[in-house]
C-alpha cells in the first residue's frame, strides 16, 4: 500500500510557483522522501530527496515538516514541461539489501500557459 | 548520464506466448527492478534484484518470473502471457545498499498488448 496522499490534480499558472503537498504520516525514522515525476509517455525521473533537511536542487526544492509526517514539493517557476504526474514517495529499507520505492497515485499537474 | 535501456518501445503477443521484456542499464547498479503500470493504480513493483542471480519479489509477482545472469541485465519473463498483462512495463535502475538511498532511474517504457 502507498504510504503517500496526494491531490489528485492540480493546477497551475506558467511562471508562477507550484507547491505539492504529500502527506505521510507513517513515516518512519530511516524512510527518506523522494520525488519524481513522469512525463507524457516517459518513464519516471528523480525530481528531489531528502530526510530531515529541507534540500533544494536545480529543479525544485523539497520542505519538511519538522515532525517530517508531510511534505512539499516548491517548483519556484512552472513552466509548460512541469506539466507531469508528480509522485511522492517513502524510500523504505526492503530489508534485502535495498531501499524500495512504493508509489502511490501521484498528483497531475497540469501548467496553463 | 545513467542510461536504463529497454528491449522493446511496443510489443504485441498472443495469449499463452512466453514472453521475454529485457532491460540494461550501463552505471554498474547493484539493485534493479521491474514495475507496471496501468491507468488508476499507478505504478506496481513485480520483482527486484539487489545482486546477479538475485531476486525478491515485489507486490504482484503472480504471472511473471525473472532472471538476472549479469549485474548489467535483468529480464522480466511471462511464462504465459495472458490478456491482463496488457500493460505498460518499466524498468529501473539503483546504486547504493543498506544504509544509503540513492537515485533510481527509469527506461523509457514497453508497453506489452496481449491479445
Amino acid at each position: 500500500d502507498a504510504k503517500t496522499t496526494q491531490p489528485n490534480s492540480m493546477e497551475s499558472n506558467e511562471e508562477e510557483p507550484v507547491h505539492l503537498p504529500c502527506n505521510h504520516s507513517t513515516i518512519s525514522g530511516t524512510d527518506y522522501i523522494h520525488w519524481y515525476r513522469q512525463l507524457p509517455s516517459q518513464g519516471p525521473e528523480y525530481v528531489i530527496h531528502g530526510l530531515t533537511s529541507n534540500v533544494n536542487n536545480r529543479m525544485a526544492s523539497l520542505a519538511i515538516a519538522e515532525d517530517r509526517k508531510s511534505s512539499t514539493l516548491i517548483l519556484h517557476r512552472a513552466t509548460l514541461r512541469d506539466a507531469a504526474v508528480y509522485y511522492c514517495i517513502l524510500d523504505a529499507y526492503s530489508g534485502a539489501g535495498s531501499y524500495q520505492l512504493t508509489f502511490g497515485k501521484g498528483t497531475k499537474l497540469s501548467v496553463i500557459p | 548520464d545513467v542510461k536504463v535501456t529497454q528491449s522493446s518501445r511496443y510489443l504485441v503477443k498472443r495469449t499463452g506466448e512466453k514472453v521475454f521484456l529485457e532491460c540494461v542499464q550501463d552505471m554498474d547498479h547493484e539493485n534493479m527492478f521491474w514495475y507496471r503500470q496501468d491507468p488508476g493504480l499507478g505504478l506496481r513493483l513485480i520483482y527486484f534484484s539487489y545482486d546477479v542471480k538475485m531476486k525478491e519479489k515485489g507486490d504482484i509477482p503472480e504471472g511473471y518470473s525473472v532472471s538476472r545472469e549479469k549485474k548489467e541485465r535483468f529480464s522480466l519473463i511471462l511464462e504465459s502471457a495472458s490478456t491482463n498483462q496488457t500493460s505498460m512495463y518499466l524498468c529501473a535502475s539503483r546504486s547504493g545498499g543498506a544504509g544509503f538511498a540513492d537515485t533510481q532511474y527509469f527506461g523509457p517504457g514497453t508497453r506489452l498488448t496481449v491479445l
